[in-house]
């Protein structure tokens, strides 16, 4: 049961456009999401979250937004950079899960 | 420098024979927790632990087992019995979950 599904396993996009990645949700008890780069044979590193009060959150280049309703969220990387070449995972919790849920990853490479 | 150790970075072993996989962080989080990636499957949980001398078992603990004796250590063993051990292993630790995870750099483990 796939709680957190990232249903783009891989997208390319012109570097200097915007990257928009998608993630979608089941569980309508997660109150928290957050975003994950990882470069290969490393680990994730935290990029940004957003708790599920708000419906943005941004932090220069990324911005990530939640629509609770649709059970929907996405990270939008403008513009994007080579260097943002990597696997994004999105993540959730549910309070008192004391735990993350992630999805599969969707693999963004940011061409010249 | 606060942080998370994963050691060693590649471990062959050969099949039949148990690994212990070493993860130790400095940065006073109370919580800990083992995942495995695989292509395509993103980050599933294995086991994590919210106390010293606590764990619970995560979605695949089957053929792997853990410590809890000190809050820094959180050592994951592949026994003989996981199926298929290959596989990228990461541990991560958390102070709350609202503030996310510290991502040790992995461990890749090749079953030969």
């Amino acid at each position: 049961d796939q709680q957190v599904k990232q249903n783009s396993p891989s997208l390319s996009v012109q570097e200097g456009r915007i990257s928009i990645l998608n993630c979608d949700y089941t569980n309508s008890m997660f109150d928290y999401f957050l975003w994950y780069k990882k470069y290969p044979a490393e680990g994730p590193t935290f990029l940004i979250s957003i708790s599920s009060i708000k419906d943005k959150n941004e932090d220069g280049r990324f911005t990530v937004f939640l629509n609770k309703s649709a059970k929907h969220l996405s990270l939008h990387i403008v513009p994007s950079q080579p260097g943002d070449s990597a696997v994004y995972f999105c993540a959730a919790e549910s309070q008192g899960a004391q735990k993350l849920v992630f999805g599969q990853g969707t693999r963004l490479t940011i061409n010249p | 420098d606060g942080g998370i150790t994963q050691s060693p970075k590649y471990l062959f072993r050969k099949e039949g024979q148990n690994v212990t996989l070493s993860c130790e962080q400095n940065l006073n989080h109370d919580a800990m927790y083992w995942y495995r990636q695989d292509p395509g499957q993103g980050l599933r949980l294995i086991y994590y632990s919210q106390i010293v001398n606590d764990f619970q078992k995560g979605d695949i603990a089957e053929g792997y087992s853990v410590s809890r004796e000190k809050k820094e250590s959180f050592p994951l063993t592949v026994t003989s019995a996981q199926k298929n051990p290959t596989a990228f292993y990461l541990c991560a630790s958390s102070l709350q979950l609202n503030y996310g995870y510290t991502f040790g750099s992995g461990t890749r483990l090749t079953v030969v």
